[in-house]
């Protein structure tokens, strides 16, 4: 099976830099990834990773480390605009691999 | 190219009664997913595909039905409606090679 945590909150000042992060236990995995899903609103993909390290798409990076079981997204350089709710996820590899299990979410709130 | 297409966009619902939620994705995606995000929560499993004809149970499968008779369409179909089923509902379709997942804009659903 598969369990993924998240922290239910965060709160961060525009401009700083913010790290949410995610554990996960589970028997295998493709990948790993970082949805962004703004309130009312359907979620929108932001990053993926397969392989242990970071990767970076402009103001957000996503690291992973499979043998921690562990994921972060950085978002750096915070706007208003980036409150929302961030969601990680893992999708399933082989007979599962068309399986994607989420966690429950990170809510970040961007204050002036 | 629309995308992932849901309707309808909201519905009410009285118990026991039954209803299908139309799903539609135009990007020729082998893999489609249907998800209930209940208020402050992730995204949960409910069926998913791998291909025209091939179905397979999520995490919380029950009252739910799904077909896949085309590779554009995979409708769910709730058979008796309950309270407990009241949620958002969320289609998302993605590519075998990619892992992005694209999303529905979602259904929003009442049982009274």
């Amino acid at each position: 099976g598969q369990n993924i945590d998240q922290p239910t909150e965060m709160t961060a000042t525009e401009g700083a830099i913010v790290q949410i992060n995610c554990t996960y236990q589970t028997s295998g995995f493709n990948g790993l990834f970082w949805y962004q899903q703004h309130a009312g609103e359907a979620p929108t993909f932001l990053s993926y990773n397969v392989l242990d390290g970071l990767e970076e798409k402009g103001r957000f990076s996503s690291f992973l480390s499979r043998s921690k079981g562990y994921s972060y997204l950085l978002l750096k350089e915070l706007q208003m605009k980036d409150s929302a709710s961030y969601l990680c996820a893992v999708i399933g590899y082989n007979t599962n691999a068309g399986k994607s299990t989420f966690g429950d979410g990170t809510t970040l709130t961007v204050k002036p | 190219n629309a995308g992932v297409t849901q309707t309808p966009k909201f519905q009410v619902l009285k118990t026991g009664q039954s209803m299908t939620l139309q799903c539609a994705q135009d990007m020729n995606h082998e893999y489609m997913s249907w998800y209930r995000q209940d208020p402050g929560m992730g995204l949960r499993l409910i069926h998913y595909s791998v291909g025209a004809g091939i179905t397979d149970q999520g995490e919380v499968p029950n009252g739910y039905n799904v077909s896949r008779s085309t590779t554009e369409d995979f409708p769910l179909r709730l058979l008796s409606a309950a309270p407990s089923q009241t949620s958002v509902y969320f289609c998302a379709s993605r590519d075998t090679t990619l892992y992005e997942q694209y999303f529905g804009p979602g259904t929003r659903l009442t049982v009274t």
